[in-house]
């Protein structure tokens, strides 16, 4: 069965960097784009990257797109994100998910989530 | 931006009812790009239907999406108790927007 399993994730100071990953099995995972999207404390959902299954291709929302870098591994089936210049307004549990098709599609199966806190 | 607006805030409802969820798009929507997640607490989202009208994998015929343009509704028919979540809708044509939420409470 399809498994996104994450790690990563913690308390870090604002202006630090953290590193994000998401273990995938139980699918082809190259032949998918993958996501990650984000939950602040009590509010909605947030898309906030988006990776091609070629890995050549990657949007960002626009409130990350500039410190936040997506990436993959698809020899060793992992998904990243890398979070630079983190600030108070990053806190969020975020998820990994499979994009349905090998592009942009609805989100199929999610990660479990794993809590980022910025603060000082 | 594609800005998804949800109705209503909260829904209260008892089992055995039917459910009744909007969502309106600022600007047209594809009915191939819309699709409606569930979210129970501490739980990730659940893929619930994509395309506007197709059940995901494993979930209940009691779900069932319809709607075309700027107005989609999703619609539980015979509520379980499972069902009590808070419900998203998303557009995944241009970008990916999330609506705000509609939270099913037991009435």
């Amino acid at each position: 069965q399809v498994q996104l399993v994450q790690s990563g994730g913690g308390v870090v100071q604002p202006g630090r960097s953290l590193r994000l990953s998401c273990a995938a099995s139980g699918f082809p995972f190259s032949n998918y784009a993958m996501h990650w999207a984000r939950q602040a404390p009590g509010k909605g959902l947030e898309w906030v990257a988006i990776i091609s299954f070629e890995v050549n291709n990657k949007w960002y929302a626009d409130s990350v797109r500039g410190r936040f870098t997506i990436s993959r591994d698809n020899s060793k089936n992992t998904l990243y994100l890398q979070m630079d210049s983190l600030t108070t307004e990053d806190t969020a549990v975020y998820y990994c998910a499979k994009s349905q098709t090998e592009g942009g599609g609805p989100f199929d199966y999610w990660g479990q989530g794993t809590l980022v806190r910025v603060s000082s | 931006e594609i800005v998804l607006t949800q109705s209503p805030g909260t829904l209260s409802l008892s089992p055995g009812e039917r459910a009744t969820l909007s969502c309106r798009a600022s600007q047209s929507v594809s009915t191939t790009y819309l699709a409606w997640y569930q979210q129970k607490p501490g739980q990730a989202p659940r893929l619930l239907i994509y395309g506007t009208s197709n059940r995901a994998t494993g979930i209940p015929y009691r779900f069932s999406g319809s709607g075309s343009g700027t107005d989609f509704t999703l619609t539980i028919s015979g509520l379980e108790p499972e069902d009590f979540a808070v419900y998203y809708c998303q557009q995944y044509g241009r970008s990916f927007t999330f609506g705000q939420g509609t939270k099913l409470e037991i009435k």
